[in-house]
């Protein structure tokens, strides 16, 4: 399974766009990224996934870049609430396994 | 309301003691998971289970052992081979391996 580079940290304004970058650059063609996120001290929230196309839900969007060596989750208007520890993971759909999550990025959501 | 149920929140464990973190689970789903969190780190597989009464290790099974008997229920037992168990532990579940993640809300075990 591919691993994932995330920045550590990122600071966002109130009702602005969060924008989240993920590096996967030795994904496999059948190879899924998901996001969640951790809110202190909670169990992680499943918040999209996608394996080429761009997709969108009501959280949030994810962009993936042609070559699928990248991807960015978008929240369109973060609020307070959206301060968490955001993680991108990469798994083979129908693997019986859940890859280790990463440590993540800190998303700071400012008033 | 279905989700996933953890207990306890809070745990503390004697020096070479087993202790038992409880998962259950009323969404009707296949697989189970539980994973370990250290302090400002990611999570680790510990085990998982894709149905009832089989499961497999994960990144980090030495010192862990569970059981599926039930497909509602993946108690984690903490044994005392396990040397730094203090951790918050995260139990999770899905439909199918193939499927998103839904998580409980945590055990912190900390050893007296």
């Amino acid at each position: 399974d591919a691993k994932t580079t995330q920045p550590p940290s990122m600071d966002c304004a109130e009702g602005r766009a969060a924008n989240l970058p993920c590096n996967h650059s030795t994904i496999s063609g059948n190879e899924y990224v998901y996001w969640y996120r951790q809110i202190h001290s909670q169990g992680p929230q499943y918040i999209i996934h996608g394996l080429k196309n761009n997709e969108t839900n009501e959280m949030a969007s994810l962009i993936i870049t042609e070559d699928r060596k990248s991807s960015t989750l978008i929240l369109p208007h973060a609020t307070l609430r959206d301060t968490a520890v955001y993680y991108c993971i990469v798994r083979v759909g129908g693997s019986a396994r859940q890859l280790t999550f990463g440590s993540g990025t800190q998303l700071t959501v400012l008033p | 309301d279905g989700g996933i149920t953890q207990s306890p929140k809070y745990l503390f464990r004697k020096e070479g003691q087993n202790v038992t973190l409880s998962c259950e689970q009323n969404l009707n789903h296949d697989a189970m998971y539980w994973y370990r969190q250290d302090p400002g780190q990611g999570l680790r597989l510990i085990y998982y289970s894709q149905i009832v009464n089989d499961f497999q290790k994960g990144d980090i099974a030495e010192g862990y052992s569970v059981s599926r008997e039930k497909k509602e229920s993946f108690p984690l037992t903490v044994t005392s081979a396990q040397k730094n168990p203090t951790a918050f532990y995260l139990c999770a579940s899905s439909r199918t391996t193939n499927e998103k993640l839904f998580f409980g809300s945590g055990t912190q075990l900390s050893v007296l």
